[in-house]
């Protein structure tokens, strides 16, 4: 099974600063016959499910502030947000979706200082 | 928009057999670009990955679940299943159905818990 490992697994920053969260997989995602990176990034507040972010590691999903951003490439990816907002505080999930299980990260938990 | 809904037993008993069914809105279990899935979610936990059904019927599962998982679709009612057998305690979680048009997860339920005790 490939290994997604989030950092931190926590993190407090304060509103309108940067946040940055990281994902780090077992084996490249990266699938050299159509050069995609088979990532995706959700976000997920209490009592709610996932909510999409990302996918192919840097595609926004429709609706998704543009303050959010997706990067990486094969085993190392970061998601971004460039100013928090209050309602960003969530926990963030990476999950690959190159090969079964489709596996997650652990999560990050992202709060205001 | 694409809606998703658990149902299933809140409670089922160690040893038992799990049955929880997703209803789908918006768009056809069997339209050849979606994907539909189940995740789960111990309280306080991350997510895990249970398996995934193609609008064809393939289907593809988390080797850790493998041998007492089955994911079906049903195209009469639009809606698809999961069975998860010889329950323990540690298959309490809540259970998402999720879909979208690839392998990640556009279109979510809400979740519904499932708690597994005598």
């Amino acid at each position: 099974d490939f290994v997604m490992t989030q950092s931190p697994d926590s993190l407090a920053v304060s509103l309108g600063e940067r946040a940055t969260i990281n994902c780090k997989s077992s084996q490249s995602i990266l699938y050299s016959s159509n050069n995609r990176n088979y990532l995706a990034w959700y976000q997920q507040k209490p009592g709610q499910p996932p909510k999409l972010l990302f996918y192919w590691a840097s595609t926004r999903q429709s609706g998704v502030p543009d303050r959010f951003s997706g990067s990486g490439s094969a085993t190392d990816f970061t998601l971004t947000i460039s100013s928090l907002q209050a309602e960003d505080a969530a926990v963030y999930y990476c999950q690959q979706y190159l090969a079964a299980p489709y596996t997650f990260g652990q999560g990050t938990m992202l709060e205001i200082k | 928009q694409v809606q998703l809904q658990e149902s299933g037993p809140g409670l089922v008993k160690p040893s038992q057999t799990l049955s929880l069914t997703c209803s789908v809105s918006g768009a056809s279990i069997t339209s050849g670009n979606n994907l539909w899935s189940w995740i789960r979610q111990p309280a306080g936990k991350g997510l895990e990955w249970i398996g995934q059904i193609y609008a064809d019927g393939t289907t593809k599962y988390n080797p850790s679940l493998k041998s007492r998982v089955t994911i079906s679709v049903d195209t009469s009612t639009n809606h698809f299943s999961l069975n998860v057998s010889s329950l323990t305690a540690a298959d309490t979680a809540v259970y998402y159905c999720a879909g979208g048009l690839f392998r990640y997860s556009e279109w979510w339920g809400h979740g519904t818990l499932v708690t597994v005790s005598s």
